[in-house]
């Protein structure tokens, strides 16, 4: 099973400033056939269900803020939000797709400083 | 509008069975991968199941083998999750989730508002 091991487990950031949130996996989540690593981030708020920010480490979803974005390659991946909304406040999960089990990291929880 | 909708959660004894429906509208359901995704009360994702197009293919967690069986209904538009033998760690809200793909290897674009499901005596 591929472990993912997200980084910090919490974090407390300033309105308008950058978050970074590592993702890494014990085993490398890149397809050389379609050049595509198969790794997604996903934020969730209270009570919510998970929605997807970002797909293939970087391709952002349709209709997530540009403030979002997604880097890495391999086994080591961000999310970075560039400046920090209130909106932002959630846990925030990436998730491997390389193979089965599909695994998620355990949850970053980001706060307001 | 891509929806989701869960159902068939409830309050179950250890041994116990139940089965979870998600009935899906807003895209062509028979085109995608469904699964369920579930979360234990104030703990992370974890991934249940998956099925294909077809519903040829299925896939599932080492912890729920042999006692969960998911399975679908494209004429209904409608995924199952059969679920025998159920424990108290299997307490959580399942997420019924649209794959991205036809394939089962994509992420998740849409999720259920979810069902909770509570196993205990």
């Amino acid at each position: 099973d591929i472990v993912m091991t997200q980084s910090p487990d919490s974090l407390a950031v300033s309105l308008g400033e950058r978050a970074t949130i590592n993702c890494k996996s014990s085993q490398s989540v890149f397809f050389s056939t379609n050049n595509e690593n198969y790794l997604a981030w996903y934020q969730q708020k209270p009570g919510q269900p998970p929605k997807l920010l970002i797909y293939w480490a970087s391709i952002r979803e349709s209709g997530v803020p540009d403030r979002f974005s997604g880097s890495g390659s391999g086994t080591d991946f961000t999310l970075t939000i560039s400046s920090l909304q209130a909106a932002d406040v959630a846990v925030y999960y990436c998730q491997q797709y390389y193979n089965t089990p599909l695994t998620f990291g355990g949850g970053t929880k980001v706060e307001i400083k | 509008e891509v929806q989701l909708l869960e159902s068939g959660g409830g309050l179950v004894q250890p041994g116990g069975s139940l089965r979870l429906s998600c009935a899906a509208s807003g895209f062509t359901f028979s085109n995608y991968a469904m699964s369920w995704v579930r979360q234990a009360p104030g703990k992370g994702l974890e991934w249940v199941s998956t099925i294909s197009v077809s519903g040829d293919d299925t896939y599932y967690a080492d912890s729920v083998k042999g006692r969960f069986t998911i399975s679908r209904d494209n004429s209904k538009n409608s995924l199952y999750l059969q679920m025998n033998s159920l424990r108290a760690e299997d307490t959580a809200v399942f997420y019924c989730a649209k794959g991205g793909g036809n394939y089962v290897l994509y992420s998740f674009d849409y999720w259920g508002q979810g069902t909770l499901l509570t196993v205990s005596s």
